[in-house]
């Protein structure tokens, strides 16, 4: 079956470092882009960046730049998330999703982790 | 960054009805532009790409269409499970930016 399963969801403290996962199947990972949404509760969706894993090239949106980490172990055909130092600010719902051939949208989405940050 | 406006934020309508939503860009875009579809608790669901592409398995009830700095995405007949929250984006500029959201609901 063609999907994205996401890690389950997190609690964390502000501070702490967090690593999500996006694990795909289905699909020749190395040859899609991944990309990473965020949306905040109830609010609206963020485009954060996404990732081609067949030779891990990133694109930052400028919002999240020097924020957050975009990875991928194409081994596992799994795409990474991940913080250094979380804020409070950071709770929010995270989607990867798999782009359509040709960039025209994101045709393929994982079921969300939500991630919590509170002391 | 490319910002995109909807109108409206919300919309209440009738089963049945026609709903057009519209997506203003800031700046002049190809037609790297899809629409989503959200319910709540749910990942977004890809509707149209190419601004005009109904994305397979997606009644024929929803169209796109569009260039330049407007596009809209129309419900020719709303049905129960059509009361959402819809999303534009455009994949031309990085970043790809959403639309503010639009919720459709029950009148």
């Amino acid at each position: 079956e063609v999907q994205l399963v996401q890690s389950g969801a997190e609690v964390k403290k502000p501070g702490e470092s967090l690593k999500i996962s996006c694990q795909s199947s289905g699909f020749n990972f190395g040859n899609y882009w991944i990309a990473w949404v965020r949306q905040m509760p109830g609010k609206g969706l963020e485009w954060m960046g996404m990732i081609f894993p067949d030779d891990s090239d990133v694109i930052y949106s400028p919002s999240f730049q020097g924020q957050v980490t975009i990875s991928a172990d194409k081994s596992i055909t799994t795409a990474h998330l991940q913080w250094s130092s979380l804020k409070a600010s950071d709770t929010a719902m995270y989607f990867c999703a798999r782009h359509t051939f040709g960039d025209y949208g994101l045709e393929l989405w994982g079921q969300g982790t939500l991630v919590t940050v509170s002391s | 960054d490319i910002q995109l406006t909807q109108s409206p934020s919300f919309l209440s309508a009738s089963v049945g009805d026609r709903v057009t939503i519209t997506c203003r860009a800031s700046q002049v875009i190809s037609n790297y532009f899809a629409w989503y579809q959200q319910k709540p608790g749910k990942a977004p669901k890809l509707l149209i790409y190419a601004a005009a592409t109904l994305q397979s398995g997606v009644p024929s009830r929803f169209s796109g269409s569009g260039s330049g700095t407007e596009f809209t995405l129309t419900i020719s007949s709303l049905q129960p499970e059509d009361f959402a929250t819809y999303y534009c984006q455009q994949l031309n500029n990085y970043p790809h930016t959403f639309g503010q959201g639009t919720k459709l609901e029950i009148k």
